[in-house]
């Protein structure tokens, strides 16, 4: 079965500082994995996702996440966090077959400080 | 382009009470589902669909009834609404063969007293 686990339920960082977001997975095959954002009173947008090839993909907003199969983790990095990037941040595994296709982690609550 | 939209945003029920929530999508997504999001639990399946005229249950179905009489078109109803059932509410669509990723909508923050 598939599971998805976000250790951090909530990270406090200075703006301008580097953040990373941790997220480890569960699942037999290669998986295809997401991170999505949710900003506040708002929907979840996708900001990056991995589905083969390069373990180190660029997202939007200047997020990045990389993959790492011996660890089994898919951690979301930004190098210089802005007061936009306040917001809940969810880790998803995608499995290749079926319709019901996508479990997510618990989220991570990000807050940003001046 | 309006994606995916949710409608009512807000409301508020007293137990017993029943309503239905409604999801439209203009990218012809054959595929639509609905989650509800609670703090600390992150967002659980309650119904999808594959298509039109075809729903299926998720991780949490119970007291949800769901249809889907148009292709664009995915209805959650609560036909006899409990606290428990207070919650955020999201629609979600993709389609088969087009990347996995899905597109959400705003949201209905439904609370019930």
């Amino acid at each position: 079965a598939q599971s998805v686990t976000q250790p951090d339920i909530h990270i406090t960082v200075s703006e301008g500082a580097s953040l990373e977001l941790r997220c480890n997975y569960s699942y037999g095959a290669t998986p295809y994995l997401f991170w999505y954002v949710q900003s506040p009173g708002q929907g979840l947008q996708l900001l990056l996702k991995y589905f083969s090839g390069d373990t180190l993909v660029q997202g939007i907003k200047g997020f990045e996440a990389e993959f790492k199969r011996s660890q089994s983790s898919f951690n979301l990095r930004k190098p210089s966090v802005h007061w936009s990037d306040a917001a809940e941040y969810f880790c998803a595994v995608g499995r290749q077959t079926g319709a019901n296709n996508l479990f997510f982690g618990t989220g991570t609550r990000l807050t940003v400080i001046p | 382009n309006a994606g995916v939209t949710q409608t009512p945003k807000f409301r508020v029920l007293k137990t017993g009470q029943s309503m239905t929530l409604l999801c439209a999508q203009d990218m012809n997504h054959e595929y639509m589902y609905w989650y509800r999001q609670d703090p600390g639990m992150g967002l659980r399946l309650i119904h999808y669909s594959v298509g039109e005229g075809t729903t299926a249950k998720g991780e949490v179905p119970d007291g949800y009834n769901v249809s889907r009489l148009k292709k664009q078109n995915f209805l959650l109803g609560l036909e006899s609404a409990a606290p428990s059932q207070t919650s955020v509410y999201f629609c979600a669509s993709r389609q088969p063969g087009q990347g996995y990723e899905q597109y959400f909508g705003p949201g209905t923050r439904l609370t019930v007293t």
